[in-house]
């Protein structure tokens, strides 16, 4: 069966301090990934999808990046946080259906 | 660009009573319809879809919800809630246009049941 992981599970950053959140998808082969960001009150929003390996589409300007460097590895990463990037970060994967996503990271940036 | 509308962002229930959850979206073409469920410390997980066929769609833990086209709408229910139903209830909408990102979500509304 598919599995999917996200490390950390929580993290706390300083201002202007880099970024780097991981995602891994198990038990199947050129899924489409997705990094959400679910603030309160305002749903899931999509900030990247990568449809293959080195691929990757970005859905709001931001002062976030993601990359793809193997099938079932997506990253998302910052060169200098700011507070605004503080919230839940979410990874999806999917084969064409529903998304399925993983138990997200908490970021705090102070 | 769709949008998907929750409107009720808070719903506080008692045990044993009824549930409806609104959602409408605005798009004129095909659509996937989807609804998400978090419980509290827990991954979002699918609660059930609607893809094409029978409009009333049943999913898990005895929730239904039905794709009314002309309204837009895919209104989440369930006759009689329990305690274990307090979650946050998301929406979402995939558009097919081919891509992969095409899928919105609502901004989500949170159900707490009453023992």
């Amino acid at each position: 069966s598919q599995t999917i992981h996200q490390w950390p599970a929580t993290l706390v950053q300083p201002v202007g301090s880099p970024l780097s959140l991981e995602c891994t998808v198990e038990g199947t082969s050129n899924p489409n990934l997705y990094w959400y960001r679910q603030a309160a009150g305002r749903g899931l929003q999509l900030l990247f999808y990568s449809v293959g390996i080195g691929q990757i589409s970005s859905e709001v300007p931001q002062n976030l990046s993601a990359s793809r460097p193997q099938d079932r590895q997506f990253i998302l990463s910052s060169k200098k946080l700011l507070l605004s990037d503080s919230g839940f970060y979410l990874c999806a994967w999917s084969s064409g259906g529903e998304q399925f996503f993983g138990p997200g990271t908490r970021l705090t940036v102070l | 660009a769709q949008s998907v509308s929750q409107h009720n962002h808070h719903v506080i229930l008692s045990e044993a009573a009824s549930l409806e959850l609104g959602c409408n979206y605005s798009y004129g073409g095909t659509v996937n319809l989807f609804w998400y469920v978090q419980y509290p410390g827990q991954h979002l997980q699918l609660l059930l879809k609607y893809f094409s066929g029978d409009p009333l769609v049943k999913g898990i833990k005895g929730f239904e919800a039905e794709f009314i086209k002309s309204k837009f709408s895919f209104n989440l229910r369930k006759p009689s809630v329990q305690w274990s139903d307090t979650a946050e209830y998301f929406c979402a909408v995939r558009t097919w246009a081919g891509s992969a990102r095409q899928l919105t979500f609502g901004s989500g509304t949170q159900l707490t049941v009453l023992p």
